[in-house]
């Protein structure tokens, strides 16, 4: 979607190995979010920021930190990628919270561990 | 713990007729809820929303929803389905207050010819 882009679109990486996948907002908001989607499972929440350097866990942040050290860029790292990892990631900004428009998501980013 | 039930994990129509996708949340208050689409290989993009105030919702597409406390649920419906409406159909729903969205698990929706 206009104004927030994720890199890279699809990787393979193999098990162990550290992965960093990049949302980046021109949109100067507050708020970001990274989901992981999964069949069966819908969106989960694996954690957000509320600012820069502001972070906190979602509902499946074991295995996943985050980092944000500038207002457009929020960066989702796995630290040693499993299988149970292989998932779509999709990033999501928001400017006042959801009494504004709401969220809007990225295009996500296809990961799989091998 | 908010949670959100979508019961139909795929839904066909015939193109042209109404549609009616199901979601039931629980929580204590009255949540913020919303319905968002995702089409093949793309993002989630908001359909309607509601907050409070008429429980009737009008949203982008055609689409509209329902808010209805008593049975706990966010029915989304359409009167009439275009091909192009072929999609996933997540609802969601969020704490009052908070800004964190829980999402349910999808309607996949086909529509026929």
């Amino acid at each position: 979607d206009a104004g927030i882009t994720q890199s890279p679109r699809h990787k393979v990486t193999e098990t162990g190995t550290p992965v960093t996948l990049r949302c980046h907002q021109t949109e100067n908001h507050r708020y970001m979010y990274w989901y992981r989607q999964d069949p069966g499972h819908g969106l989960r929440l694996i954690h957000y920021s509320y600012g820069v350097k502001d972070t906190d866990k979602g509902e499946v942040s074991d295995g996943y930190s985050v980092s944000r050290s500038k207002t457009e860029d929020f960066l989702l790292t796995l630290e040693s990628a499993t299988s149970s990892q292989t998932s779509v990631y999709f990033c999501a900004i928001s400017d006042s919270g959801l009494r504004g428009r709401g969220y809007t998501f990225g295009s996500g980013t296809r990961l799989t561990v091998v | 713990a908010q949670s959100v039930t979508q019961p139909d994990i795929h839904i066909t129509v015939s193109e042209g007729a109404s549609l009616e996708l199901r979601c039931n949340y629980s929580y204590g208050a009255t949540p913020y809820l919303f319905w968002y689409v995702q089409s093949p290989g793309q993002g989630l993009q908001l359909l309607l929303k509601y907050f409070s105030g008429d429980t009737l919702v009008q949203g982008i597409k055609g689409f509209e929803a329902e808010f209805k406390r008593s049975q706990s649920s966010f029915n989304l419906r359409k009167p009439s389905v275009h091909w192009s409406d072929a999609a996933e159909y997540f609802c969601a729903v969020v704490e009052t207050g908070a800004n964190n969205l829980f999402f349910g698990t999808g309607t996949r929706l086909t529509v026929i010819p």
